[in-house]
């Protein structure tokens, strides 16, 4: 199973909009509704944001939103604060397994 | 409040054998869907997801390294054991485990993991 693809970074100003791809295949992104995303600061744990694709569990920022268009699935992160500098990773179901994707680096300039 | 806890040997050598230990709280791993993930991140590298197993005994394995893995658990002592054989330095990352709950297709929360370095 190959690791779906990001970014490797992504950078915005704060206050900005950005956006992170995870693009995968028919068997993966493309074929549930189940994509998530995990966002990691370093030497930390990843920490869940995103699950089914857009909702956010309890307790994390309405900045933060997800959304699926055929084989690739996008994060949103909207109103950037430099708190939100981290990795981010998304994850997806696929037959029995998961698969992770490549990583992104997003920086707060 | 849902823990996780890793624990296992900081170094192992070459073709040795490691065995990683999962303790969970807050949660029963006899509880219907209940389930635990074990994922890896090489240092400086992205996430693996290695394998599951859920209460009713179900478990499901990394394709790439099905053979080499073995998952359980032991609910009386709310442990998961994975064990990986064959070890190389290739395999050297932070391993983490991470609760999972039948059909719902995410990780949350996270164990704080623990670094394993593979070397002689």
């Amino acid at each position: 199973q190959s690791a779906l693809t990001q970014p490797a970074s992504v950078s915005g100003s704060p206050g900005q909009s950005i956006t992170i791809s995870c693009t995968g295949t028919s068997s993966d992104v493309g074929g549930y509704n189940y994509v998530s995303w995990y966002q990691q600061h370093p030497g930390k744990a990843p920490k869940l944001m995103i699950y089914d694709v857009s909702n956010r569990p309890s307790g994390v920022s309405n900045r933060f939103s997800g959304s699926k268009s055929g084989n690739t699935a996008s994060l949103t992160i909207s109103g950037l604060q430099a708190e939100d500098e981290a990795d981010y990773y998304c994850s997806s179901y696929t037959s029995s397994s998961y698969v992770f994707g490549t990583g992104t680096k997003v920086t707060v300039l | 409040q849902v823990t996780l806890k890793e624990s296992g040997p900081v170094l192992v050598k070459p073709t040795e054998t490691l065995t990683l230990t999962c303790t969970v709280s807050g949660f029963s791993l006899s509880n219907a869907r209940m389930g635990v993930s074990w994922i890896r991140q090489p240092p400086g590298k992205a996430l693996e997801w290695l394998a599951h197993i859920f209460s009713n005994d179900e478990k499901s394995y990394s394709t790439s390294l099905k053979s080499r893995l073995t998952i359980s658990k032991d609910t009386s002592k709310s442990q998961v054991v994975l064990t990986m054989t064959n070890m190389d330095p290739v395999d050297t990352a932070t391993y983490y485990c991470a609760r999972i709950v039948t059909f719902r297709n995410w990780f949350d929360p996270w164990g704080q993991g623990t670094l394993v370095t593979v070397s002689s």
